[in-house]
């Protein structure tokens, strides 16, 4: 099982739609990230969350620490959305620093 | 303030070659992370340096090396090539202070081995 688990893996919507991605992880962390991967291969760190809920335009995340959780909201979708979401989370162990990610979750958004 | 910058952006090489790759963190950023991307295995952790001194190493072969400079800049080397080695290198840097380790990921590298 890995680590980090990110549900659904595809999603199709509809511009307007409200989206949702989420985002299970079963070690301790410090950190968890959401990013956004367009084709060509460039990642946009979104988030950054070690509790409660955050929101930056038509963006919104949030984490559950106890239940080891964190969900992405996208409101009133556009095409432009269109990318791969990666949840990733900086476990809290010892000295570590790396993060470990999620598989995606591609998005595409249509008219 | 700039971003990271990677370089090259595109590399083809032949199996069996080495290559270096360049990872330029953001001004003030002692720590830079490398990641590989792949079809099969996604984004996974290839080693973390802070300082000069590599901190952490993800599960890879010795073949792939990396050095970080005084002024923060990184470098990642792959020898003896393998077609597997093909993928996205994607570098990160961050403050990593107790209180900010947020994540600023370059455009990558994308290397082909033929």
């Amino acid at each position: 099982k890995n680590e980090v688990e990110q549900s659904p893996q595809n999603l199709t919507a509809q511009e307007g739609e409200f989206i949702t991605i989420n985002c299970s992880y079963s070690v301790g962390i410090s950190a968890l990230h959401w990013l956004q991967q367009h084709p060509g291969g460039g990642i946009v760190s979104l988030f950054m969350l070690s509790s409660g809920k955050k929101k930056h335009g038509r963006l919104i995340a949030t984490i559950n620490i106890q239940e080891k959780h964190s969900s992405l909201h996208i409101t009133a979708s556009h095409p432009r959305d269109s990318a791969v979401y990666i949840c990733a989370v900086r476990s809290s162990a010892g000295t570590a620093s790396k993060l470990t990610f999620g598989t995606g979750t591609r998005l595409q958004v249509t008219l | 303030k700039a971003g990271v910058t990677q370089t090259p952006r595109y590399l083809i090489k032949t199996r069996g070659q080495q290559v270096t790759l360049s990872c330029s963190p953001i001004s003030g950023h002692r720590s830079v992370s490398w990641y590989q991307q792949t079809p099969g295995q996604g984004l996974q952790f290839l080693f973390e340096y802070f300082s000069e001194t590599q901190r952490n190493k993800g599960n890879f072969p010795g073949r792939f090396s990396g050095r970080q400079f005084s002024n923060s800049r990184s470098e990642m080397n792959v020898s003896t090539l393998e077609l597997g080695d093909s993928a996205l290198y994607l570098c990160a840097s961050s403050l990593l202070t107790e209180r900010n380790t947020e994540a600023f990921f370059g455009q990558g590298t994308r290397l082909t081995v033929v």
